[in-house]
């Protein structure tokens, strides 16, 4: 049984450029939450997509963008991006209905 | 909002040492309470969890009290090993508005453990 997968592990970008995350859940589960963690920091929730669509949105710009594909899969898009911006990218699933929520390994993203 | 304040860290013990963590939280409604686990480059792995007042989670040694009337919800476990040692965060579930099920987690900062042999 596979565990939330998370690709790419790591990711060097400049200033400016745009990055496309990706996240693949647990099998079964049907709901992809991203979280990004910031170094030394707890993660901070970024949105939530079931059924394809957004369902929940925590207090990120609109730089920051996503999409649930039919299989459940999600990536998550960042336009512009600033060296704030660096930090570990983390996806994590459930099946709706249940609130315990598994964690892939993130994304390390690096802005210079 | 909803949030979650852990010990400051970081933590240092010795082998054997008994390990308590502090969390206290700050939730509207009735969450569910999680204490999470990060080794050194990996992501996040579940520890316990409680879905109630006065709930016990409990995994690996670790215990911890969904406690209501002081908001708390303290990890512990009697007698710590070296491979104890990672980051970890105390966090709640917050359903968040309107919309039934968009359940979102809410974490503390995190509590780095350190276990000296």
């Amino acid at each position: 049984d596979a565990g939330v997968t998370q690709s790419p592990t790591h990711l060097i970008k400049t200033r400016g450029q745009q990055v496309t995350l990706r996240c693949s859940p647990k099998s079964g589960h049907d709901t992809v939450s991203w979280y990004q963690q910031a170094l030394g920091q707890g993660p901070q929730f970024i949105f939530q997509y079931y059924e394809e669509e957004e369902r929940q949105r925590g207090n990120f710009p609109d730089r920051f963008s996503g999409h649930q594909f039919p299989n459940y899969s999600s990536e998550l898009n960042v336009n512009a991006l600033l060296l704030g911006d660096s930090a570990l990218y983390l996806c994590a699933s459930r099946l709706q209905g249940y609130n315990e929520q598994f964690f892939g390994p993130g994304t390390r993203l690096t802005v210079l | 909002g909803n949030s979650v304040t852990q010990m400051e860290g970081p933590v240092t013990l010795s082998e054997e040492a008994f390990l308590t963590i502090n969390c206290t939280y700050t939730a509207t409604g009735y969450p569910s309470l999680f204490w999470y686990v990060q080794y050194p480059g990996e992501g996040l792995q579940l520890l316990l969890k409680a879905t109630k007042a006065d709930d016990k989670g409990s995994n690996k040694g670790f215990e911890a009290t969904y406690r209501k009337e002081t908001t708390s919800f303290h990890l512990e476990k009697g007698s710590v090993q070296v491979s104890d040692s990672a980051v970890y965060f105390c966090a709640l579930s917050d359903l968040g508005p309107g919309v039934q099920g968009a359940q979102k987690l809410v974490f503390g900062q995190g509590t780095r453990l350190t276990i000296n042999p």
